[in-house]
């Protein structure tokens, strides 16, 4: 498998339900970024968290980090249906790296 | 809030061509970068940008492609001789500081690249 991989690739739900995605990666990190892309647009920054922490909140958005098992979550609380778009981890591989190397996406619909 | 933003938003050019893509980061960024997405794939890095000098590129970046900062604004992606398989589309993105250093890119929105 390749550097940041998402899980699911498609994901459909309920409006006002969570929606869970995972990132899973091969190499060590300095740290994991998650991105959003609605369709046809550019991609939003949503979240950073460094190799040393474990879980960091943002309003209705909860990362986790496991570096363990080479693995990242993204929760999303309460979805609606502007929350509808295509999800991105990213990785920074070491210390003075300037690329992000991204996953394949999760593509999330929220159905009201 | 200030962001990235790119033109063309769509270019249509023919296979051998030169495009130059453009973009103006944001103003107190330094570290500037493209990306590029071919329709249903992953987000790919070309080049990152640094002090007026590449500071990484992938193996994607090779001679067809070169990047310029011209004037304090402007971001530029130039591709000499486009092929069919250049077709995708192209991000601009700036940051505060580099990656590794845990500072957020800000993307643009893109410029869609069709080559025939």
């Amino acid at each position: 498998s390749q550097q940041g991989e998402e899980d699911p690739q498609a994901l459909s739900i309920q409006e006002g339900e969570n929606a869970t995605m995972n990132c899973s990666y091969k190499t060590s990190i300095n740290n994991l970024q998650w991105y959003r892309q609605n369709s046809g647009r550019g991609l939003v920054h949503l979240i950073l968290i460094r190799s040393n922490e474990r879980e960091k909140h943002s309003g209705r958005l909860r990362v986790t980090l496991d570096t363990s098992k080479k693995s990242s979550s993204l929760l999303i609380t309460a979805s609606r249906a502007a929350d509808t778009a295509s999800y991105f981890c990213a990785t920074v591989l070491i210390q003075g790296a300037q690329k992000l190397v991204f996953g394949q996406g999760t593509r999330l619909t929220i159905n009201p | 809030e200030p962001e990235v933003t790119q033109t063309p938003s769509h270019q249509v050019t023919q296979m051998g061509q030169e495009v130059i893509l453009r973009c103006v980061p944001i103003s107190n960024h330094l570290y500037f970068y493209w990306y590029r997405q071919i329709l249903g794939q992953k987000v790919e890095f070309l080049v990152s940008f640094y002090n007026n000098e590449i500071s990484e590129k992938s193996e994607i970046f090779d001679d067809q492609f070169s990047v310029e900062r011209p004037d304090g604004s402007n971001f530029t992606l130039k591709i000499r001789s486009t092929k069919l398989e250049d077709s995708a589309m192209y991000f601009c993105a700036s940051s505060e500081r580099g990656s590794s250093y845990n500072s957020p890119l800000h993307f643009g929105n893109g410029t869609r690249l069709t080559v025939t």
